[in-house]
């Protein structure tokens, strides 16, 4: 069974800063997706950037980007110029093309201005 | 595009009562997915649909619950009787069939007394 691990319950960034959260997660599949979801304090779970195991080439949405090494099978987030809206849970979560989709624990993010 | 729209937002019932939750997935969505999540838990995948067709309810805990997908539009979630233990937030999400992203509705806050 697939299984997404994040080894940070929880994280502190100086606003401004960059911080990185890690994730890594065991599957014996060669195709699937992975995600970062972002939970903030009125528990709406967002999207914040996805990643597809067949493209080599490492995700970005703005700020945020991921790492993804996928003989290791890690896939960290980076948020760069941390600022205090991103304070949150970050979910970690992985996906099949069989649709069975499976979250890490989420690490606490918080920023200190 | 409205989003996922889930109701009521909060719920307190007493133990026993019936708890209905609902949901409205994205138009044109034909995946839809009912989550729980417990501080000890975390974020548990309770059943998903396909075409209004469910596919996989392993998730569900007990036969206290149920879940119905009449159209394409719309989705109950039912527990009955409910327990105190039932408490939880509940996410809708849908997705896309080949586009993989989950879109989470805002979440039901459910507390059994």
């Amino acid at each position: 069974a697939q299984t997404v691990t994040q080894s940070q319950p929880e994280m502190s960034v100086q606003e401004a800063e960059t911080v990185t959260l890690s994730c890594t997660y065991d599957t014996s599949e060669s195709d699937y997706y992975l995600f970062w979801y972002k939970q903030p304090p009125s528990r709406q779970m967002i999207l914040v950037i996805r990643q597809e195991a067949y493209k080599q080439q490492n995700a970005t949405e703005n700020r945020f980007s991921v790492n993804f090494q996928k003989a290791a099978k890690s896939f960290s987030l980076k948020i760069s110029d941390s600022q205090l809206g991103d304070a949150a849970m970050y979910f970690c979560a992985y996906r099949n093309y069989g649709q069975n989709f499976v979250f890490g624990p989420g690490t606490r993010l918080s920023v200190l201005p | 595009d409205a989003g996922v729209i889930q109701s009521p937002r909060h719920e307190v019932t007493e133990m026993g009562q019936e708890v209905t939750l609902r949901c409205k997935p994205i138009s044109g969505h034909d995946y839809l997915f009912w989550y729980r999540q417990t501080m000890m838990r975390g974020l548990e995948l309770l059943i998903y649909f396909n075409n209004n067709v469910p596919i996989d309810d392993s998730g569900m805990p007990e036969d206290r619950f149920s879940a119905k997908m009449p159209n394409a539009s719309f989705s109950t979630l039912k527990i009955q009787p409910s327990e105190p233990r039932d408490s939880a937030v509940y996410f809708c999400a849908s997705s896309f069939n080949r586009q993989e992203t989950q879109y989470f509705g805002p979440g039901t806050r459910l507390l059994v007394l």
